[in-house]
């Protein structure tokens, strides 16, 4: 079946200008975690959505950064007033339950702020 | 702070042979995990060992765990071209949420 889509591929935008990134998890899935790839770096957890219940928001760099997950599948990531070192590849990952240790990742967007 | 440090940062190997991986994290875990990424993009899950297993088999993969060290290795052997990408373990805490934890990452190149 389909994988985890992320769109755009790539955005550039220029500094003070708000982005919205879209996430489609596997059909099923649960769970969905937003990560931040900055160049050469590893993994940062942003935000973490199950079923109905509270998200994690512990990961948010900032109040500019929010995001919203719309009847329990598709999510939006929105980066407010966007700073140069907003720019990363921002990850999107599902899973078929918060417990499932397996997690399935997009391609990625990959965010230029100039 | 990252949970997980992994070394070395860069590895370069002739294909054939066998490349091994090293990641440390400081706190205690449920399990531990090991991805790839290709160029950038996306991770591809590996493999998995929980706290109570010490080794474990996949294909040309080994992963071994010293909960005792906090440190798990990757090992991949008969290295192939296909094999070049960035090696990640990431952790998922006992206590916390249902996030992973990533390491660093290891860049592994198979030369032909």
């Amino acid at each position: 079946g389909a994988g985890v889509s992320q769109s755009p591929s790539n955005k550039v935008t220029e500094k003070g200008k708000d982005v919205e990134l879209r996430c489609d998890p596997i059909s099923g899935h649960t769970a969905l975690y937003w990560y931040r790839q900055s160049l050469g770096q590893g993994l940062e957890f942003l935000i973490y959505f199950q079923g109905n219940s509270a998200p994690d928001k512990s990961g948010l760099p900032s109040d500019r950064f929010s995001a919203e997950r719309t009847g329990g599948s598709v999510s939006t990531l929105t980066i407010q007033r966007t700073q140069q070192e907003d720019s990363a590849v921002y990850l999107c990952a599902s899973s078929l339950s918060g417990g499932s240790e397996t997690q399935y990742f997009g391609p990625g967007t990959r965010l230029l702020v100039l | 702070s990252q949970q997980g440090e992994e070394d070395p940062q860069a590895l370069s190997i002739q294909e054939g042979e066998n490349a091994t991986m090293n990641c440390s994290y400081k706190t205690s875990i449920n399990n531990l995990q090991w991805y790839r990424q290709n160029s950038g993009r996306g991770l591809v899950h590996l493999i998995l060992i929980r706290s109570n297993e010490r080794e474990k088999h996949s294909g040309r993969l080994r992963v071994t765990l010293d909960t005792s060290k906090k440190s798990s290795s990757l090992l991949i052997t008969a290295s192939r071209a296909a094999d070049t990408a960035s090696y990640f373990c990431a952790t998922r805490l006992i206590q916390g949420a249902q996030k992973l934890v990533f390491g660093q990452g290891t860049r592994l190149t198979i030369n032909p």
